[in-house]
């Protein structure tokens, strides 16, 4: 099993661009999240899935679109980058519905200019 | 959810046992104690959590006061390969939400 992969693993964007970033997960977990790391703040969730075709908002969605067309994947869009969108990604699948033991992604680092 | 302190960094010689302690005085009844370790520039790895009886598993075992205000993360055999960062964190185990990681204990396992 690879686990949950992510690509890329460094992005650097100009203000204003869009971009998608991947998450792909070979578990066959139902459960899937993305998260934002940034110094002295922790993990912040982004958007969440409990399922193909089911998502929904985490504490800081604004500027983040997801899609959840299979089990396997869960794409994160950037819809309008702006310099406040620079951290570190990273996306974690779980097999259990409180999201309980996660498995995290080696992360995607973004710098938005 | 509840706040954490952990020391900022610990020592520990390769093959001995890892002791990672945690206070969160401030737990409610209905919050758990989890731990989470992060090497450098890669993703976080769940190790284990419990409520309020001690836990063990393939990696680590969970050692919960009774009063519940403190906590021990314990690495029975430390390796070269479990030099992290270590966070503790509790949390209502109630579907996703944040991970407030706060900083952590370094742990440097020496040869």
């Amino acid at each position: 099993n690879a686990g949950v992969t992510q690509t890329p693993k460094f992005q650097v964007l100009k203000t204003g661009q869009s971009m998608t970033l991947q998450c792909a997960q070979d578990m066959n977990h139902e459960y899937m999240s993305w998260y934002r790391q940034d110094p002295g703040m922790g993990l912040r969730l982004i958007h969440y899935s409990v399922g193909a075709g089911i998502t929904d908002q985490g504490e800081v969605p604004n500027g983040y679109n997801v899609s959840r067309s299979t089990t396997e994947d869960f794409p994160l869009r950037l819809l309008s980058a702006a310099p406040s969108q620079t951290s570190v990604y990273f996306c974690a699948s779980s097999y259990t519905r409180d999201f309980n033991e996660q498995f995290f992604g080696p992360g995607t680092r973004l710098t938005v200019l | 959810d509840a706040k954490t302190t952990q020391p900022p960094s610990m020592d520990c010689a390769e093959g001995r046992a890892a002791n990672l302690p945690c206070n969160h005085s401030t737990i409610s009844g209905n919050e758990y104690v989890y731990w989470y370790r992060q090497i450098h520039s890669q993703g976080p790895q769940y190790i284990i959590h419990g409520l309020k009886n001690n836990e063990t598993n393939e990696m680590a075992s969970l050692i919960i006061t009774e009063d519940r205000k403190s906590s021990t993360l314990i690495l029975p055999h430390a390796t070269l390969r479990d030099t992290a960062v270590y966070y503790c964190i509790v949390r209502v185990k109630t579907g996703a939400n944040n991970l407030f990681f706060g900083t952590g204990t370094r742990l440097t396992v020496i040869p």
